[in-house]
């Protein structure tokens, strides 16, 4: 089963705007990770975000958590065309055990 | 370097053959995992493993199946039970919550 559910499916922007994109889940969680998958290859990690944090910076990303909400929002500021990519989120319902999101897929048009 | 090598890359069988995928690591990681992708969807997480010895199923073990016998090596074995096998096979270890994967390798059943 899936744990999260990321929000838009796609997302489609020019190069220089800001990507959102969202991720519900359904049980209490330790922390929440962002990956990152370019088309046919494995996933690289973006950030990772704890239960008592609300917001984590790294560079252009921009992470907030709301654990009443059961959501996170990964924010990608002043988007290249690098980032057009796939992006998942995933959490640990249970240790050791790290559930993936259905992923956005994100392209930036040059 | 250190870090996830999976083999083969490509991958081609016939129907009703068991065929074995290998998933090696030199980050001295202590949990291993194997995922599945299918075309634009999420990852699906098949069996874990925290410990040498020691492995759990993850959503979708059926016609599956692992061993861990060095810590370094999680070998992922898709039997002939597998109803529908063709997918992209992911490999990833574990350190302090973030995952690190390998490059997948792309199963095809003929």
């Amino acid at each position: 089963s899936q744990q999260g559910e990321e929000d838009p499916q796609a997302l489609s922007i020019q190069e220089g705007e800001n990507a959102t994109m969202n991720c519900s889940y359904k049980t209490s969680i330790n922390n929440l990770q962002w990956y990152r998958q370019n088309s046919g290859r494995g996933l690289v990690h973006l950030i990772l975000i704890r239960s008592n944090e609300r917001e984590k910076h790294s560079g252009r990303l921009r992470v907030t958590l709301d654990t009443s909400k059961k959501s996170s929002s990964l924010l990608i500021t002043a988007s290249r065309a690098a980032d057009t990519a796939s992006y998942f989120c995933a959490t640990d319902a249970l240790a050791y055990k790290y559930i993936f999101g259905t992923g956005t897929r994100l392209k930036v048009l040059a | 370097d250190g870090g996830i090598t999976q083999s083969p890359k490509y991958l081609f069988r016939k129907e009703g053959q068991n065929v074995t995928l290998s998933c090696e690591q030199n980050l001295n990681h202590d949990a291993m995992y194997w995922y599945r992708q299918d075309p634009g969807q999420g990852l699906r997480l098949i069996y874990y493993s925290q410990i040498v010895n020691d492995f759990q199923k993850g959503d979708i073990a059926e016609g599956y199946s692992v061993s861990r016998e060095k810590k370094e090596s999680f070998p992922l074995t898709v039997t002939s039970a597998q109803k529908n096998p063709t997918a992209f096979y992911l490999c990833a270890s574990s350190m302090a919550g973030e995952l690190f994967f390998g490059e997948g390798s792309r199963l095809t059943v003929l």
